[in-house]
């Protein structure tokens, strides 16, 4: 069985400020992908992240920035400077490479309110 | 640009009533999926198809079922609407393979209510 916990349900930081949204995972698969993804006021969910179990490499990609580590399974994602913009709750999903089908198992999702 | 479009973005139905969701994609995708979106539940999977005429159960099945007679179309019917299937409904659909890394593209939501 799989399963995606986002402990933290809702964070309100104040625009320029640094984030840091929590991912921890569990799963049984050997090899997997974890994936993040933003829901805006608009409600489609749009994909941000995929990451492959065999890669452990952080990665940054302009104000994100993804932490992997497999040791502690979790998959945190920062937003650095805080835009109102990046208010939005983001889901954090994880699927098996092989087996599983193409079945993602999500988080509950942490609701993120960036004010001015 | 992938698109996956749904039939309406908020509807209201009376208990007891048949509830048709329609979810299109553009990407000629195989796979399709229907989640609902509870506060505090996250996204589970309700039903998801593999090809035309096929069907899966996801996590929870219990009160729907689908109907994927083209491939670019996958509907989620609920045969008796009840007050607890009032939800947010997302369709998504991806590349097909299970070895595949192809993520899942999403649909706008409808938001049921059922009163």
């Amino acid at each position: 069985a799989q399963k995606v916990t986002q402990a933290q349900t809702e964070i309100s930081v104040v625009e320029k400020e640094d984030v840091t949204l929590d991912c921890v995972y569990e799963t049984r698969d050997t090899t997997y992908y974890l994936f993040w993804y933003k829901q805006p006021p608009s409600g489609e969910l749009v994909f941000l992240i995929r990451r492959n179990s065999f890669d452990e490499q952080n990665e940054i990609s302009g104000r994100y920035s993804w932490n992997f580590q497999k040791s502690t399974s979790s998959f945190n994602f920062t937003i650095t400077a805080s835009q109102v913009v990046d208010s939005a709750v983001y889901f954090c999903a994880l699927r098996p490479i092989t087996g599983g089908g193409n079945k993602l198992t999500f988080g509950t999702g942490t609701q993120l309110k960036v004010e001015l | 640009d992938v698109k996956v479009t749904q039939s309406s973005r908020y509807l209201v139905k009376r208990t007891g009533e048949k509830v048709f969701l329609e979810c299109v994609q553009d990407m000629d995708h195989e796979n399709m999926f229907w989640y609902r979106q509870d506060p505090g539940l996250g996204l589970r999977l309700i039903y998801f198809s593999y090809d035309v005429k096929m069907k899966e159960k996801g996590d929870i099945p219990e009160g729907y079922s689908v109907s994927r007679e083209k491939k670019e179309r996958f509907s989620l019917i609920l045969e008796s609407a009840s007050t607890n299937q009032t939800s947010m409904y997302l369709c998504a659909s991806s590349s097909p393979g299970q070895g595949a890394k192809y993520e899942q593209y999403f649909g706008p939501g409808t938001r049921l209510t059922v009163t």
